[in-house]
């Protein structure tokens, strides 16, 4: 069974600041989906971003990017130019391709200090 | 935002008290999930749909049962209420195949007492 461990319990950040959150996952499939979701207070699920496995370019979208060591089964986050509205717990979930169920892991909560 | 509702919101119930949990969609996603959320474990997969009466268990299935008889509709029920099911419980659908990710209802907030 694929696991997904998200080392930090909590990070915390200064306003315009980066942060890096680490994700690690355990699989032997070659094709897969790695995910970052966010999830703020009000508790709504959040896609943040989206990579395939095929895919050697490390997905970005606006503030967020990931690194994705393929090799080391890695996948960080960096969010950059932290903004308050970044407070939320964030999970890193795992899908293999056409397997239509994901795995997450335990979650980082990422505190946002002005 | 993706058209998923749940209902109720939030329920308290005693324990050995029958509770169904209401999924609706609006997006015709084939596929749809049930979570359950407590703290240091992130979400797990409790069960899933991949098509109407099409059902399967997940890795927290125990005293939960699920049923979908409209593309639209996935219900969880817990037979006999729990405290160990106290939990934040979130309805997911998916496109399903390749597209690989997941949206989100907003929770339902369930406390066995």
């Amino acid at each position: 069974a694929q696991t997904v461990t998200q080392s930090q319990p909590e990070m915390s950040v200064q306003e315009a600041e980066t942060v890096t959150l680490s994700c690690t996952y355990d699989t032997s499939e070659s094709d897969y989906y790695l995910f970052w979701y966010k999830q703020p207070p009000s508790r709504q699920m959040i896609l943040v971003i989206r990579q395939e496995a095929y895919k050697q370019q490390n997905a970005t979208e606006n503030r967020f990017s990931v690194n994705f060591q393929k090799a080391a089964k890695s996948f960080s986050l960096k969010i950059s130019d932290s903004q308050l509205g970044d407070a939320a717990m964030y999970f890193c979930a795992y899908g293999k391709a056409a397997g239509n169920k994901l795995t997450f892991g335990g979650g980082t909560r990422v505190l946002v200090k002005p | 935002d993706a058209g998923i509702t749940q209902s109720p919101r939030h329920k308290v119930t005693e324990t050995g008290t029958p509770v169904t949990l209401r999924c609706h969609q609006t997006e015709n996603h084939r596929y749809m999930y049930w979570y359950r959320q407590d703290p240091g474990h992130g979400l797990r997969l409790i069960h899933y749909s991949y098509g109407v009466k099409d059902t399967d268990k997940g890795e927290v299935s125990d005293g939960y049962s699920v049923s979908r008889s409209k593309t639209e509709d996935f219900l969880l029920t817990l037979e006999s209420a729990t405290s160990s099911q106290t939990s934040v419980y979130f309805c997911a659908i998916s496109e399903g195949g390749h597209v690989g990710e997941q949206y989100f209802g907003p929770g339902t907030r369930l406390t066995v007492t």
